[in-house]
């Protein structure tokens, strides 16, 4: 089993649309756990940290189930600019990536 | 500037050559990382440093030489590379190991290796 296990994508979606990617993680003494954005050819940037109550960034929520080793980011209202790879990235030791989920919404 | 530099942006180089990438940051964070990205694969941890003493090597081979002269400056040496060694190479920081505030990446060196 992989580490940080992502939907592989790609998800093609309309403006407008409310989309959700899901992660998985190995490592139940996880500690901290966030979300990253990568657009093609550049470096990833923190999106949103997630926490175990969950947290809303405007259109963007994040949601932890510790339970289930299991992570969720929903994007609503979905914009051309949120096309991007985004990434799970989960914390123990050192921070470990999932491979990305690609997205791409269309006008 | 402010934020995590790299350079250079992008590198070519032959499998006999010797070059350098260059990071440094400016945001007073005390540990610093070298991360390799392929294409549709997570990204892999190379090295890690903390106080400018390396703390992890990710059993990467030896063409790949780090070294950290303070907490602000992070190098990769690379010296006999392969092609395969070709890849996004991200350097990162983050104020401490505990990580939890996440990392600040640099904007990477694309190399590749002919």
């Amino acid at each position: 089993r992989k580490e940080v296990e992502q939907d592989p994508g790609p998800f093609n979606v309309p403006e407008g649309a409310t989309v959700a990617f899901n992660c998985t993680y190995s490592n139940s003494a996880s500690q901290s756990f966030f979300w990253y954005r990568q657009d093609c050819r550049k470096e990833p940037k923190l999106l949103m940290s997630v926490y175990s109550s969950g947290n809303e960034d405007g259109r963007f929520t994040a949601q932890l189930n510790r339970a289930s080793q299991y992570i969720s980011l929903l994007i609503r209202d979905s914009k051309l600019s949120d096309s991007a790879t985004y990434l799970c990235v989960v914390s123990f030791n050192d921070m470990r990536f999932g491979a990305g989920t690609r997205l791409t919404v269309k006008p | 500037e402010t934020g995590v530099t790299q350079t250079p942006r992008h590198l070519v180089m032959g499998m006999t050559n010797k070059k350098s990438l260059k990071c440094e940051q400016h945001l007073g964070h005390n540990a610093m990382y070298w991360y390799k990205q392929s294409a549709k694969k997570p990204l892999e941890l190379m090295f890690v440093y903390n106080f400018k003493e390396q703390t992890e090597n990710n059993s990467v081979p030896s063409r790949f030489s780090p070294e950290c002269p303070n907490s602000s400056h992070l190098f990769l040496h690379l010296h006999t590379l392969q092609p395969e060694d070709s890849a996004l190479y991200l350097c990162a920081s983050s104020q401490d190991l505990d990580r939890h505030y996440g990392y600040t990446f640099g904007s990477g060196t694309r190399l590749t290796v002919v």
